[in-house]
């Protein structure tokens, strides 16, 4: 079955202990994303990514590390977390950058206390 | 930067009466417009998608619609069933862009 896969999908932690998020897809996608979801917000764009070894900032990038190095996984990683990154977090891929749709994982609720 | 907004916030139906959302934008060079559904603990899926040569487009009980001259467009659902209670976001982006910008998102209920 075609998916992107999050883990964990619940996670609390403490200010200031680093944390990965992974996300795989099966699809060989090309490009894969970040986004958090904020009430009222909608989801904004952390970081993405076109390709192996290629990544680059979206619209809320602060406090938030990225890595591709294999077509399949885009980690996220929280070096330093605070209670303002506590939020619903996913991980989304889509086939090429002509506007293919995204295809999203089930999400990472998170809590930074 | 793009910036899409998005009305209503909540929005409750019967079941079997039309249900429309609308959005707006502010990058004129915007011409990719997708909707997506997330249904309760799940990731957003896309339902419906429209490009800016297009007016309308149409898929079974929805439909969206462009006014690229006002920069708005709107999802419209009609004879509503109790599925199609979700939260649905509205995004635009440019062709070849990897910027995709979404609205705040609307919380539909259906009623029975």
């Amino acid at each position: 079955e075609a998916q992107v896969t999050q883990n964990p999908r619940y996670l609390i932690t403490v200010t200031g202990k680093k944390l990965t998020v992974t996300c795989s897809q099966n699809m060989n996608h090309e490009y894969m994303s970040w986004y958090r979801q904020d009430p009222g917000l909608g989801l904004r764009q952390i970081y993405y990514s076109m390709n192996v070894e290629v990544t680059d900032k979206g619209d809320v990038p602060e406090g938030y590390k990225v890595s591709r190095k294999e077509k399949r996984n885009f980690p996220l990683i929280l070096e330093s977390p605070s209670p303002n990154q506590t939020s619903l977090y996913f991980c989304a891929s889509s086939s090429d950058r002509d506007n293919s749709p995204l295809h999203f994982g089930n999400g990472t609720r998170l809590t930074v206390t | 930067g793009e910036n899409v907004e998005q009305h209503p916030s909540t929005l409750s139906v019967q079941e079997g009466d039309s249900a429309v959302i609308k959005c707006t934008y502010s990058d004129s060079a915007s011409n990719y417009f997708p909707w997506y559904k997330q249904e309760l603990g799940k990731g957003p899926q896309l339902i419906i998608d429209i490009r800016s040569n297009v007016g309308e487009k149409k898929d079974q009980r929805i439909a969206v619609t462009l006014n690229k001259t006002a920069k708005h467009f709107s999802l419209h659902i009609t004879e509503t069933q109790p599925e199609d209670s979700a939260v649905y976001f509205c995004a635009a982006s440019i062709t070849n862009d990897y910027k995709l910008s979404f609205g705040a998102g609307t919380t539909v209920t259906v009623r029975a």
